[in-house]
């Protein structure tokens, strides 16, 4: 059974602090993505991962094959960051997601 | 990239009763997928649709409740049938480009009184 654990469980931050937000899994896969979750409950791809680390304005997102981890890294957080974060690993052949729980976290002014 | 439009956003209906959510994408896409999230929980995949045969379904998912669409390339229904309170769920339709990237739909945030 492959389980994707992401940490912490909730988390409130204060407008521009550096947020961190993790995820780990349990067996080999291909690629792994970060997700958005508003309120309304419509999901935005964030990133998608099979090694390294990527950047798109604010965000980075790192992965370690190796030790099944991955972060999600906000700088200069902001309100409209608030929103769930998912983590989804993908394994298979037919390319299969498997979802974390998610993070809620609330940026506050 | 693939845009999809996901209706209804958000439903309250009668238990005993049926909702059909459609999703359509802008782009023809082999493979559409469709999950369910429960309060406080993770996405489930509920089947992946299959353009020209019938969709494939995960264990605890059946036809009977949950009959799916897909008439063509870019278009995809799922009817919740029957619904209980425990259908109470948000509902995703999604599309990946050979495993490369995924798209979501808006979701449809049912509640079932």
């Amino acid at each position: 059974k492959n389980e994707v654990e992401q940490s912490p469980q909730n988390l409130t931050a204060q407008e521009g602090e550096f947020i961190t937000i993790n995820c780990s899994y349990s067996v080999g896969i291909s690629a792994l993505h970060w997700l958005q979750q508003h309120p309304g409950g419509g999901i935005v791809s964030l990133f998608m991962l099979s090694s390294g680390k990527k950047k798109h304005g604010r965000l980075i997102a790192t992965i370690n094959i190796q030790e099944k981890h991955s972060s999600l890294h906000i700088t200069a957080s902001h309100p409209r960051d608030s929103a769930v974060y998912i983590c989804a690993v993908v394994t298979g052949a037919n390319s299969k997601l498997t979802f974390g729980k998610g993070i809620t976290l609330s940026v506050r002014p | 990239s693939a845009v999809i439009s996901q209706k209804p956003s958000r439903d309250i209906c009668q238990r005993g009763t049926s909702l059909t959510i459609q999703c359509q994408v802008d782009s023809q896409v082999t493979m559409m997928f469709w999950y369910r999230q429960q309060p406080g929980q993770s996405l489930t995949l509920i089947a992946t649709a299959n353009q020209g045969s019938e969709a494939t379904y995960e264990s605890g998912f059946v036809i009977d409740k949950f009959p799916i669409s897909r008439p063509n390339l870019t278009f995809s229904t799922l009817t919740v049938s029957n619904m209980s309170p425990e259908d109470s769920s948000i509902y995703l339709c999604s599309v990946d480009e050979g495993g490369t990237e995924a798209f979501f739909g808006q979701g449809t945030r049912l509640t079932v009184v």
